[in-house]
């Protein structure tokens, strides 16, 4: 079982629309995850980090629930731009090093 | 923000012959650098991560004799794929985190798409 599991989807929605990802992780360790965002043929880019009271960027909101160990994506009002993969991450201690693991992505489709 | 700088961004080889990336952390210091793989419609997949002044650690079944990691400064880590073969083709990102920025996720460099005929 992959440690950082991802909806590939993809999502399809409408401009404007509120759309939500899920991102399950294994590891109870891990102690930090970010959102990411790639797109087609790019490398990925930082989102957001997200925190355990749960933190709000302009349209995106992440969350992390530690009990049931998942992180979740929302995004609002929807924009044309906002089609990508979204990446989820968490981070846990292997050996003298922290180790990021990627989820492998979400794909995000937003139609006029 | 932190800024990786990889390079080539892509290359053409011939089967058999060896291919260098490069990345650079260009305004912090990385101690540890992260090579990965994609392959295309796929996950990143982690290769290694890079120890600046000490030996790699590879993730189970990749072939450290074949992917060759040197990280032999504080902004500098390479990625040499040897003897490559058109299996090899793939996407290769390197990424690196600032440490001196705890709440910074890590920066990744542009990527090199390795094509191998």
């Amino acid at each position: 079982r992959k440690e950082v599991e991802q909806d590939p989807g993809p999502f399809n929605v409408p401009e404007g629309a509120t759309v939500a990802f899920n991102c399950t992780y294994s590891n109870s360790a891990s102690q930090s995850f970010f959102w990411y965002r790639q797109d087609c043929r790019k490398e990925p880019k930082l989102l957001m980090s997200v925190y355990s009271s749960g933190n709000e960027d302009g349209r995106f909101t992440a969350q992390l629930n530690r009990a049931s160990q998942y992180i979740s994506l929302l995004i609002r009002d929807s924009k044309l731009s906002d089609s990508a993969t979204y990446l989820c991450v968490g981070r846990a201690r292997s050996g003298g090093s922290y180790i990021p693991t990627f989820g492998r992505g979400t794909s995000l489709i937003v139609h006029p | 923000g932190a800024v990786v700088s990889q390079h080539p961004s892509w290359v053409i080889c011939k089967s058999g012959t060896s291919v260098k990336i490069e990345c650079r952390s260009l305004d912090f210091q990385a101690t540890t650098m992260f090579w990965y793989r994609q392959f295309p419609k796929q996950s990143l997949m982690l290769m290694a991560t890079s120890n600046e002044g000490s030996k790699a650690t590879y993730e189970q079944g990749v072939e450290k004799d074949k992917f060759l990691i040197n990280h032999a400064s504080l902004t500098l880590s390479t990625l040499t794929v040897t003897s490559a073969h058109p299996e090899d083709s793939s996407f290769y990102i390197c990424s690196a985190r600032d440490s001196g920025q705890p709440n910074y996720g890590y920066t990744f460099g542009s990527g090199t798409r390795l094509t191998v005929v």
